[in-house]
């Protein structure tokens, strides 16, 4: 099956600095990439849709100058979260979708990064 | 090494009947698991959960059965609704620190 990676895997950083995070599919190339943020026990939050070649789109709420999505290549998809704060610390976790699903549905999902910023 | 698996990759059942999905997973650190429910073409959307204290957790059609012993949970939904199609993605939480997407399981509900 397709797999999907994410590096790193945990980070942890102090406030105000920038981290980035790649999420890559390892044997497929993903016209769309999403990423989301999983909350203790709550709902996976879709934060941005990110297609190769252009801006992410993003949801509703979500900063787009604080959370940076660049989808440079069909394989590769960075979330970068600048000036992190403790409030950023979460799980964030990237999936791919296979070019050939016109409907997206067929999600494959990565490890997912915990970041803590202190 | 998938540590959260879901080895039916589709599901039929006629609508009305009872829809039952299936995941298994390795790890016993897992102490929280979730269900998730996808339309195409949106995100997943949180179903219904349950903590590794308890073995059934139910919300109106949606029951999660879990057995620890068997490291194994299964998702009931009945009556099943055509509405109900969609791909379902079991997830596993060690203590809020990961979580674990399953590859999910596509359901058809036939009227």
């Amino acid at each position: 099956g397709a797999v999907v990676s994410q590096h790193p895997s945990r980070v942890i950083c102090k406030s105000g600095t920038s981290v980035k995070i790649e999420c890559r599919s390892l044997d497929f190339q993903a016209t769309t990439m999403f990423w989301y943020r999983q909350f203790p026990k709550k709902s996976l939050m879709l934060m941005a849709t990110s297609n190769e070649g252009s801006k992410a789109t993003y949801e509703q709420g979500v900063e787009k100058d604080k959370f940076l999505i660049n989808h440079a290549s069909l394989t590769l998809s960075t979330l970068t979260v600048t000036s992190a704060h403790p409030e950023d610390s979460s799980f964030y976790i990237c999936s791919a979708s296979l070019p050939s699903s016109e409907t997206y549905n067929e999600q494959f999902f990565g490890p997912g990064t915990r970041l803590t910023v202190l | 090494d998938q540590q959260v698996k879901q080895n039916s990759p589709s599901l039929s059942v006629q609508e009305g009947r009872i829809s039952i999905l299936n995941c298994d997973y390795t790890n016993s650190m897992f102490d929280y698991f979730l269900w998730y429910k996808k339309y195409p073409a949106e995100g997943p959307t949180f179903l219904i959960s349950i903590s590794s204290i308890k073995d059934k957790n139910e919300d109106g059609r949606f029951t999660v059965f879990l057995n620890k012993s068997a490291k194994h949970l299964s998702l009931h939904i009945v009556p099943s609704q055509p509405g109900d199609s969609a791909v379902y993605f079991c997830a596993a939480s060690d203590y809020g620190q990961n979580f674990v997407f399953g590859p999910g399981t596509r359901l058809s509900v036939l009227p």
